[in-house]
């Protein structure tokens, strides 16, 4: 059955902190890892990775992908209260074209 | 342009009732998801349509969960006989079509209260 695990499961920081989210996955078929943020109900979507050790970066929020040990990490430098929300992990892959298998989020708290 | 709207935002109903969710994805989006969210947790799949092939139902929790969708756009998740443990926020999200890359388009969810 394919998982992902996401730790940790929630994290508090000061502003102007640099914060390290961790994502590990097992999968049949991967196709690609994403990362998404969710402030209310919608995840957004931030980055997919497919290719292993190019990072992907927008603006103060970048991500990594490891396919030999099965993991990714996102990254948020500079840390502001508006990044207080939840990152969500999730893999394609499986045996349903599209699926995606979501970790459980991590809970990102920043404050003033 | 627009993104995927789902309708009721919020909806509470007695157990027992039947409730009946509405997603419109993007236009000319031919993939279409339904997922659950309970409290605390994160996302679990429920049922998944491309264009005109069967769609896969293997997240479906159990029988009292049916979804279907007319015409290749607008879907409907129907849960039969609520009960509390169906209490979450219900969201949907759409992708361009099976060549796309895999990132998914999420509506703003329904949250249900079963009481």
């Amino acid at each position: 059955e394919d998982k992902v695990v996401q730790s940790p499961l929630s994290l508090v920081v000061h502003e102007g902190d640099t914060v390290t989210l961790n994502c590990s996955y097992e999968v049949t078929n991967f196709r690609s890892l994403l990362w998404y943020k969710q402030e209310k109900k919608a995840p957004t979507f931030l980055f997919m990775l497919t290719s292993c050790g190019i990072e992907k970066k927008s603006g103060r929020l970048s991500s990594i992908l490891d396919k030999k040990e099965l993991f990714s990490i996102l990254n948020i430098t500079a840390t502001q209260t508006g990044d207080s929300v939840i990152y969500l992990c999730a893999n394609a892959g499986g045996t349903s074209y599209g699926k995606l298998t979501f970790g459980q989020g991590t809970i990102l708290t920043v404050h003033p | 342009g627009a993104g995927v709207s789902q309708s009721p935002s919020n909806k509470v109903t007695e157990k027992g009732k039947d409730v009946e969710l509405r997603c419109d994805p993007i236009s000319g989006h031919t993939a279409l998801y339904w997922y659950r969210q309970s409290l605390g947790q994160g996302l679990e799949f429920l049922i998944y349509f491309q264009g005109n092939s069967a769609p896969d139902k293997s997240g479906l929790p159990s029988d009292r969960f049916s979804a279907e969708r007319t015409g290749g756009s607008v879907s409907t998740l129907t849960i039969q006989r609520t009960q509390q443990e169906d209490s979450a926020v219900y969201l949907c999200a759409s992708r361009p079509s099976r060549g796309a890359g895999d990132e998914q388009y999420f509506g703003p969810g329904t949250r249900l209260t079963v009481t």
